[in-house]
């Protein structure tokens, strides 16, 4: 079925530590998979993809990786800031459109 | 370039009153999507439109109908709205389905009372 699995939930760091977030997808033929933050009262940006024949892709302080034959991907924050706390939503293609996880609300304490 | 303009951006209406929001890119993009977000809840999927033409139901289609007006322009209608359907709805627009990273408009918050 259409499924993207994400973990945590919620995600509490101090300022300066790392924070990675989980996703698991159950669809093989998935070939695309962005990253969204949400922050509070906005609307979803993008803010990292990456295409099933790459395995890591960075930018600046994120960086996403990928293992296909797992059906893992995982979002890496390092050096993490008070304006990084937000709302992430991993997601998955399928078809026509994306699956999106449920969320990880990440806390960053100065 | 506006990239993804929804209006209205806050709506009250009374239960069964009926009502269309409007959605509108200027990026050329092939398909549109409509999605409602509860508080401290995901992304759930109305209705989609892959190319101009096109409709398809999502996760969560019943009380909505849509209207793919023209490329550029993707409505969502409530013909009676209920309290459950009270929740932030957000457009977005993809280059070409599934395989481009979504750009969101600014929302339309709903009550319903």
């Amino acid at each position: 079925g259409e499924n993207v699995e994400q973990h945590p939930s919620t995600l509490s760091v101090q300022e300066g530590d790392s924070a990675v977030i989980k996703c698991t997808y159950s669809d093989s033929a998935s070939n695309y998979f962005p990253w969204y933050k949400q922050e509070l009262g906005k609307r979803p940006q993008l803010i990292i993809d990456i295409r099933s024949n790459v395995g890591e892709k960075k930018d600046q302080r994120i960086a996403v990786t990928l293992n296909k034959t797992a059906k893992h991907f995982s979002l890496h924050i390092t050096e993490t800031q008070p304006e990084d706390s937000a709302v992430y939503f991993c997601a998955a293609s399928k078809a026509d459109k994306l699956i999106f996880g449920t969320g990880t609300r990440l806390q960053v304490f100065p | 370039n506006a990239g993804v303009t929804q209006t209205p951006k806050f709506q009250v209406l009374k239960t069964g009153q009926s009502m269309t929001l409007q959605c509108a890119q200027d990026m050329n993009h092939n398909s549109m999507y409509w999605y409602r977000q509860d508080p401290g809840m995901g992304l759930r999927l109305i209705y989609y439109s892959a190319s101009e033409g096109t409709t398809d139901k999502g996760e969560v289609p019943n009380g909505y109908n849509v209207s793919r007006l023209n490329k550029r322009e993707f409505s969502l209608r409530l013909e009676s709205a209920a309290p459950s359907q009270t929740s932030v709805y957000f457009c977005a627009s993809s280059v070409d389905r599934g395989d481009y990273g979504y750009t969101f408009g600014s929302g339309t918050r709903l009550t319903v009372v």
